[in-house]
């Protein structure tokens, strides 16, 4: 059973450009949570989604960011229009359930914008 | 809103010593928490996961225990090792559906 996979693991955009992360949930779980981490910052909650649908997305900017988890294929954190400010390294993590369910992560996928 | 706070942010001991990793948060109305261990540049892996309705859990030389009602958990190591060293996150699970973290505690285990 394969953890969570991200690609990237690490990609680099011009200022303008715009980023596409992926993440395949571990099998079986169908929650999926997006995280960031600043240089020298904790890690800080993005959005929660399950198939098909945003359940949270109160961590999200509130212009240039998006999610999606399709009924197929894995979940996708956009970035339009990057700046320099979205250099950090992003996470995702899945569960089977919410609440008190363990949270496992990926490898991260690392955003460079210059 | 959840603050979590870790002390030490960093701690340098000498392998074979016992230690102890601390963390804090302000509101005990949460569902778990988990610690974690992220080595540099690499993702989170899941140490241990305490339900609120649990005192501690164990695995292997580590222990992590939790007192809701004072908004504390601590990882304790024994008998630490080269390996061990990593940064150490602790996260609390709220009905949010999502987890808060704290800033880590850097831990360095000198041969």
């Amino acid at each position: 059973n394969a953890g969570v996979m991200q690609n990237p693991r690490h990609l680099v955009r011009r200022r303008g450009q715009e980023a596409r992360l992926r993440c395949s949930p571990m099998k079986g779980h169908s929650h999926v949570y997006w995280y960031r981490q600043l240089p020298e910052e904790g890690l800080k909650f993005m959005v929660y989604l399950q198939k098909e649908n945003i359940i949270d997305e109160s961590g999200m900017p509130k212009e240039r960011f998006s999610a999606e988890f399709p009924k197929e294929g894995p979940s996708i954190l956009r970035i339009q229009q990057v700046v320099r400010g979205d250099s950090a390294a992003y996470f995702c993590a899945s569960s089977p359930g919410a609440g008190y369910t363990e949270a496992f992560f990926g490898q991260g996928t690392r955003l460079t914008v210059v | 809103k959840q603050e979590v706070t870790q002390i030490p942010a960093a701690l340098s001991v000498p392998e074979g010593e016992n230690l102890v990793l601390n963390c804090s948060f302000t509101d005990s109305a949460i569902y778990n928490l988990q610690w974690f261990r992220q080595d540099p540049g690499k993702g989170l892996t899941s140490l241990l996961l305490i339900q609120s309705s649990q005192r501690e859990q164990t695995s292997g030389r580590l222990n992590a225990s939790l007192d809701k009602s004072s908004g504390r958990s601590t990882l304790y190591i024994a008998a630490s090792q080269p390996g061990d060293s990593a940064t150490y996150l602790c996260a609390v699970g709220t009905g949010a559906n999502n987890l808060f973290f704290g800033t880590g505690t850097r831990l360095t285990v000198i041969p």
